[in-house]
């Protein structure tokens, strides 16, 4: 399976924040990577797909990058309601797998 | 509207079989994947399986190969996940989710979650 690890595990931040949320594949993925937000309680939310494409509806506040084994998720100028867990998955093989999530909470 | 729409959470005690279902609607369900999600209490995501309604191809990630069977009714457009032998370890949320394109495994609709709560 290809592992993925989000770093940071946790990140504190304020109203205004930019932010970033890095994602790291075991070997290559090329672009095939997804961005969801969770909320407590709530269905993960897709918010970015094939690495920088952002899902009709999302804020143009958030932003993907990357190709191959290194990834970003970033967020300008962070919103209340952005405060949940962040996941990134991979889709270049079965099986689909997510990365540990980050936290994404309030300073 | 794209829905897809869960069963509602179960309370089970272990060694009992159990069949979760997850009811599509506003789109063609032959046309699009349907994965199993696990997410134990307060834990992150795990892929369990993934299923093509059309022609019921599944693929199980390795950890669930084995532990649960995946299954799907093209005509109603319902996915299943179903357990023969539960265990308290199965305790968590489910959800489904939908591929977002024929051929891609990533996921733009999702159920609302079933909670599975296995205890004696």
């Amino acid at each position: 399976d290809i592992q993925l690890t989000q770093s940071p595990s946790t990140l504190s931040a304020i109203v205004g924040d930019r932010v970033t949320i890095t994602c790291r594949a075991s070997q290559s993925i090329s672009t095939w990577l997804a961005w969801y937000q969770q909320k407590p309680g709530k269905p993960p939310k897709l918010l970015i797909y094939k690495a920088s494409g952002l899902e009709s509806g999302v804020p143009s506040r958030f932003s993907g990058r990357g190709s191959g084994t290194d990834f970003t998720l970033t967020i300008n100028s962070l919103q209340p309601d952005d405060f949940a867990t962040y996941y990134c998955q991979q889709y270049d093989s079965f099986p689909g797998t997510f990365g540990q999530g980050t936290k994404l909470d309030i300073k | 509207e794209v829905q897809l729409v869960q069963s509602g959470a179960e309370m089970k005690k272990p060694g009992e079989s159990l069949k979760i279902s997850c009811k599509g609607s506003g789109y063609r369900s032959t046309s699009y994947w349907i994965a199993w999600v696990r997410q134990m209490p307060g834990k992150g995501l795990e892929w369990m399986g993934i299923i093509y309604p059309g022609d019921s191809d599944t693929r199980y990630s390795p950890s669930f190969q084995g532990q649960v069977t995946i299954s799907a009714d093209k005509f109603t457009n319902t996915a299943y996940l179903l357990w023969s032998s539960l265990r308290a370890s199965d305790t968590a949320i489910y959800f489904c989710a939908r591929s977002a394109a024929a051929g891609t495994y990533f996921f733009d609709y999702w159920g609302q979650g079933t909670q599975v709560t296995v205890s004696s």
